[in-house]
């Protein structure tokens, strides 16, 4: 089956910090990644749809610059969250979209097993 | 625009009780997807089912089963003979063909009491 993985599973840092969050698709190639955001007792929000080797597309109230992402292979994205506040720690999940005989469909998105946030 | 509503925010029942979750939805779209995950107290999301909007057949998988109204634009999940271990967060989500963006509901919380 597809594995996706996510590193660092727990992360704990201090205000003003920057932390890096990797996703990787373990067993097939993906050349889309979605991030998405989940606060306690909330639901997942999409927050960019990232894609291999151009920029990442983000949904509407997501701050570029605050929540970086590179995507610079067919199986790592990275999403780096800058200067970091108390109000950025949330579970971060993401997901990775594979091809199977050169089609995409929703059903071909693989979820990470997700990355607590806290930003002390 | 793209919605998915799940009314029931918390349901709680006692084990081997069955119970059925609430999933409605909007969009425009004619082609789509139809999703429900399991949120455990791990937070891993697990993959229940997909349904696409052609295909109007009931699905049952062991203990779990689906109701996919189109014309009423929902698509239930009943858990028959609930079990502790079914404890979670349930989201159901919606995706289009366009862009393949998942858009989760708000989930329901179940506890299944011992």
């Amino acid at each position: 089956g597809a594995v996706v993985s996510q590193h660092p599973s727990w992360v704990i840092c201090k205000s003003g910090t920057s932390v890096k969050i990797e996703c990787r698709s373990l067993d097939f190639q993906a050349t889309t990644m979605f991030w998405y955001r989940q606060f306690p007792k909330q639901s997942l929000m999409l927050m960019a749809t990232s894609n291999e080797g151009s920029k990442a597309t983000y949904e509407q109230g997501v701050e570029k610059d605050k929540f970086l992402i590179n995507h610079a292979s067919l199986t790592l994205s990275t999403l780096t969250v800058t200067s970091a506040h108390p109000e950025d720690s949330s579970f971060y999940i993401c997901s990775a979209r594979r091809v199977l005989n050169n089609r995409v469909t929703p059903e071909t998105q693989y979820f990470g097993p997700g990355t607590r946030l806290l930003v002390l | 625009a793209q919605k998915v509503t799940q009314a029931q925010t918390e349901i709680s029942v006692v084990e081997k009780e069955d119970v059925t979750l609430d999933c409605v939805y909007e969009t425009r779209d004619t082609t789509y997807y139809l999703f429900w995950y399991k949120q455990p107290p791990s937070g891993e999301l697990v993959f229940l089912i997909r349904r696409n909007s052609f295909d109007e057949q009931n699905e049952i998988s062991g203990r779990y089963s689906w109701n996919f109204q189109k014309s009423t634009s929902s698509f239930n999940f009943t858990i028959t003979a609930s079990q502790v271990v079914d404890s979670a967060v349930y989201f159901c989500a919606l995706s289009d063909i366009r862009d393949d963006k998942i858009i989760f509901g708000k989930g329901t919380r179940l506890h299944i009491l011992p």
